[in-house]
């Protein structure tokens, strides 16, 4: 079965400060979707990449698909206090299911 | 568009008892889906609905069941509540109709303590 491997599991950068999560999948990508989870909270949706290739940017977050290397990367340009949270990957390997990586968890320091 | 809305948003139950939790997708949505996150088993899938069908289950006891109104709206019952069924319950709307890569948009959740 298809799994989902985020890296780093945590995160504590400066305010201001640029960041780059991954996420690697163990089975080639076929899509892959960003999510952000306040603690306790439901998932934001960040964005949707479905093309190798593809990269994608919601305000100051920049995500990309790279299906050679079947992964992905959530790029933050000069974080906020806002930017922290959980981030989470996940993808769909068919069956109308999605599978979800750990989760990043990121600390911006003020 | 009103987002996904799940009820209730907290809830404490004990051992042995049930518990039923309902989602209301975005309108327009036909694809509902529920998952279980928990600090040591992460986010999981229980199962997918589509106009009042299961297309899809996770690994998960037969305590855990669901069904989907022809409104959409969803709702999923654990019976024989154990300790370990302590979670964060998410609900997801998407407008896949088939196979592939869909968005899906979360509600709120259902935090569920078993004591």
């Amino acid at each position: 079965s298809q799994e989902l491997e985020q890296s780093p599991q945590s995160l504590i950068v400066q305010e201001g400060k640029n960041l780059t999560i991954n996420c690697t999948s163990s089975k080639t990508l076929y899509g892959l979707y960003w999510y952000k989870q306040k603690y306790g909270e439901g998932l934001i949706f960040l964005m949707m990449l479905q093309k190798g290739g593809e990269e994608k940017s919601h305000e100051k977050i920049t995500a990309k698909l790279d299906e050679k290397k079947q992964q992905s990367s959530l790029h933050i340009t000069a974080s906020q206090p806002s930017h922290a949270g959980i981030y989470l990957c996940g993808a769909s390997p068919g069956g109308f299911k999605t599978i979800f990586g750990a989760g990043t968890r990121l600390f911006v320091k003020a | 568009k009103a987002g996904v809305t799940q009820t209730p948003r907290y809830l404490i139950k004990t051992r042995g008892q049930q518990v039923t939790l309902s989602c209301s997708p975005i309108s327009g949505h036909r694809s509902v889906s529920w998952y279980q996150q928990t600090p040591g088993q992460g986010l999981q899938f229980l199962f997918e609905y589509f106009s009042e069908t299961q297309r899809n289950k996770g690994n998960f006891p037969g305590r855990f069941s669901g069904r989907q109104f022809s409104n959409s709206r969803s709702e999923m019952n654990v019976s024989t509540l154990e300790l370990g069924d302590s979670a964060l319950y998410l609900c997801a709307s998407s407008s896949r109709d088939s196979g592939g890569v869909s968005s899906q948009y979360f509600g709120p959740g259902t935090r569920l303590t078993v004591l």
